[in-house]
């Protein structure tokens, strides 16, 4: 498995801004991705972050609301812009191993964000 | 269509107990891998068992045990003498081969065992 971090581990912040969260992996990884989910919901998957190329997002999410990054094959951001309350939800980030068996996933610790 | 069902929105049960909660899943794909996570009340995701679609053999880990079906489309959970420290919600998920990993989450479970 892998140690998987994320900033902040939870903000409250205010609507009309914007947060970035960061996740860093202790290894290199073959694909990481981002979900979100909100208040008593399941998962959904926002996007795959591709390395040095443009992430690929899921139906019902675009780039200009959540942009990420993906530097690296161990470190990930995603912004969540012009916050509004129902932007409200744990963010995930999630990574494949490379070398692993294929689709063994794992979950960093979330993001638990609050918007007034 | 790919979808994951969780009927069980909440179980309740006394310490001891057996408890099995239920997954049903539709895919058109014959390569497709089956998981259940485990998310305590701090959030984190715990990976708890990955099966691919060929490999039909039940599992068992502890107190944990899963049964695979491809008949009924099912890939159910069982705890054996369930523990407080069991409670939590469960999420059950498929993905596909050729889809680069992404999970589809079914609706989880909330599973609260009462001493």
């Amino acid at each position: 498995s892998a140690v998987i971090s994320q900033k902040p581990s939870r903000d409250i912040c205010q609507r009309g801004t914007s947060l970035t969260i960061q996740c860093q992996v202790d290894s290199q990884v073959t694909m990481m991705f981002w979900y979100r989910q909100q208040p008593g919901q399941s998962l959904t998957l926002i996007a795959t972050a591709n390395q040095g190329s443009e992430a690929t997002y899921e139906s019902g999410f675009v780039i200009d609301k959540f942009p990420i990054s993906r530097p690296n094959l161990t470190f990930s951001t995603l912004t969540v812009s012009n916050m509004s309350p129902e932007d409200s939800s744990i963010y995930l980030c999630s990574v494949r191993m490379t070398g692993s068996s294929y689709n063994e996933q794992f979950f960093g610790p979330g993001t638990r964000l609050t918007v007034l | 269509a790919q979808k994951v069902t969780q009927a069980q929105t909440e179980i309740s049960v006394v310490e001891k107990e057996d408890v099995t909660l239920d997954c049903v899943y539709e895919t058109r794909d014959t390569t497709y891998y089956l998981f259940w996570y485990k998310q305590p009340p701090s959030g984190e995701l715990v990976f708890l068992i990955r099966r691919n679609s060929f490999d039909e053999q039940n599992e068992i880990s502890g107190r944990y045990s899963w049964n695979f079906q491809k008949s009924t489309s099912s890939f159910n959970f069982t705890i054996t003498a369930s523990q407080v420290v069991d409670s939590a919600v469960y999420f059950c998920a498929l993905s596909y081969y050729n889809q680069g990993g992404k999970l589809i989450f079914g609706q989880g479970t909330e599973l609260s065992v009462k001493p």
